[in-house]
């Protein structure tokens, strides 16, 4: 089955800086990569996704890329605010229309955004 | 619009007794999955449902099933509790042919 790996664990960056978090998959055949934002006690909150047959995808202070010969994609963040402070995590999945196969996410990665 | 919705938000349970757990998707959406997340990892993929069949199932004992009403809405159960079962279950849904799945606000279950 697939195995997604995400680095690092903790992040810690300055207020205005950019975050950076990767994540590496294991099943070639995976074609959709979402990242989720979590925040204490809630559910994890989609925050953009991008699919194989696209290489970067940008959403205001949000960006991801994707390299499928590599099998890694990433999350930028750009202009952090006290708000991006969360747990992200990133997930890939095999998607084919029947729906039969769940996401599978890496481990997360708690950002702290330092005033 | 309503997002998804779970209930109950928070359950204490002791071992050997089973639970149900319900979830309501978003308004349109036909697909529901379900997801057990032990704290400080990641979600971990339990069941999908679509029309009220099982289209996928991850790696989970019998001990865990589901099922989907007519009006999509959902049930998770676990039965004979482990320790190791609490965790923040949480319920997902998409649109039919889309791959998005969002996010209810999760039940938090706590076996002793």
């Amino acid at each position: 089955g697939e195995n997604v790996e995400q680095h690092p664990s903790t992040l810690s960056v300055q207020e205005g800086d950019s975050a950076v978090i990767k994540c590496t998959y294991s099943d070639s055949a995976s074609n959709y990569f979402p990242w989720y934002k979590q925040e204490l006690g809630k559910g994890p909150q989609l925050i953009i996704d991008i699919r194989s047959n696209v290489g970067e995808k940008k959403d205001q202070r949000i960006a991801v890329t994707l390299n499928k010969t590599a099998k890694h994609f990433s999350l930028h963040i750009t202009e952090t605010q006290p708000e991006d402070s969360a747990v992200y995590f990133c997930a890939a999945r095999l998607y084919s229309g029947g729906g039969a196969d769940g996401l599978t996410f890496g481990k997360g990665t708690h950002l702290i955004i330092q005033p | 619009d309503a997002g998804v919705t779970q209930s109950p938000t928070h359950l204490i349970k002791t071992r050997g007794q089973h639970v149900t757990l319900r979830c309501s998707p978003i308004s349109g959406h036909k697909s529901v999955s379900w997801y057990q997340q032990v704290l400080g990892q990641g979600p971990q993929f339990i069941f999908q449902y679509y029309e009220k069949e099982e289209r996928g199932r991850g790696n989970f004992p019998d001990r865990f099933s589901a099922r989907q009403f007519p009006n999509y809405s959902s049930e998770l159960n676990v039965n004979a509790l482990l320790l190791g079962d609490s965790a923040l279950y949480l319920c997902a849904s998409c649109l039919e042919g889309l791959e998005t799945q969002y996010f209810g606000p999760g039940t938090r279950l706590l076996v002793l």
